[in-house]
C-alpha cells in the first residue's frame, strides 16, 4: 500500500523558511514523478512543483518560482519542499503527491494526508 | 493560464440516485482531463484520468467522459460515502490547474 507521511509543518513569520519533508513507502520510489500540491484554508487545490525520477526535470507555479525548492533522495525515499521568503498566502496543507508516471505526466494517483503551514506574524 | 469552471456549485441529491458533475475548460484540453474525490480531513483520491479512464480501484459507478472544452463525471447511484467534494483538472499544459470544485450532498 501506498503511504505518503508529509512532516514539517508549523506556524512561521512572513518572510522566514521552512522545509517540508514527505516519507514514501509501499512502492517503488524512483518509479515516479513526485508533486507538491497544496490547499489553502476554504479554497481549492493548487499545484505548487513537480519533479521527475531523477531530479533532472523540475517545475514550479508562477506564485512559488523562485522562493521555493523541491528536491529528491530516492536512497531514502523522500521528497522535500524547501519554502523560503514565505508570505501570508503559502497558509495552506501541503499535500506530498506521486505522478503516475516516472516523468512529470501531471496525473496526480496517490496523496499523502498533508502537513499544514501557517504563515502569520 | 486554462481556467476550470464546475457546475453546479453544489449538487443536492439523494443516496441511490444519479448524479452529473460538469467541468468546462477555457480553452480545448483534448481529453487530458482528471477528477478527483476529496472527503473532509482525508487525503483527496484520483478517480478519472484522460477523460475516461477509471484509475485503479475506483469502482465502476464513476464513469467520465469528454473532450475539447467539455467534460462530465457521472456517479451512476450515489452510495453514502459519495457525499463529499470533486475537483476536475487539467494536464494539457503548464501549469496544471484545478477547477472549483463541486460539492455533493444529502439532500
Amino acid at each position: 500500500e501506498v503511504q505518503l507521511v508529509e512532516s514539517g509543518g508549523g506556524l512561521v513569520q512572513p518572510g522566514r523558511s521552512l522545509r517540508l519533508s514527505c516519507a514514501a513507502s509501499g512502492f517503488t520510489f524512483d518509479d515516479y514523478a513526485m508533486h507538491w500540491v497544496r490547499q489553502a484554508p476554504g479554497k481549492g487545490l493548487e499545484w505548487v512543483s513537480g519533479i521527475n525520477w531523477n531530479s533532472g526535470s523540475i517545475d514550479y507555479a508562477a506564485s512559488v518560482k523562485g522562493r521555493f525548492t523541491i528536491s529528491r533522495d530516492n536512497a531514502k525515499n523522500s521528497l522535500y519542499l524547501q519554502m523560503n521568503s514565505l508570505r501570508v498566502e503559502d497558509t495552506a496543507l501541503y499535500h506530498c503527491v506521486t505522478d503516475n508516471q516516472i516523468s512529470t505526466s501531471w496525473i496526480f494517483e496517490s496523496w499523502g494526508q498533508g502537513t499544514l503551514v501557517i504563515v502569520s506574524s | 493560464e486554462i481556467v476550470l469552471t464546475q457546475s453546479p456549485a453544489t449538487l443536492s441529491l439523494s443516496p441511490g440516485e444519479r448524479a452529473t458533475l460538469s467541468c468546462r475548460a477555457s480553452q480545448s484540453i483534448s481529453n487530458n482531463l482528471a477528477w478527483y474525490q476529496h472527503k473532509p480531513g482525508r487525503a483527496p483520491r484520483l478517480l478519472i484520468y484522460d477523460a475516461s479512464n477509471r484509475a485503479t480501484g475506483i469502482p465502476a459507478r464513476f464513469s467520465g467522459r469528454g473532450s475539447g472544452t467539455d467534460f462530465t463525471l457521472t456517479i451512476s447511484s450515489l452510495e453514502p460515502e459519495d457525499f463529499v467534494v470533486y475537483y476536475c483538472q487539467h494536464r494539457y499544459n503548464w501549469p496544471p490547474h484545478f477547477g472549483g470544485g463541486t460539492k455533493v450532498e444529502i439532500k
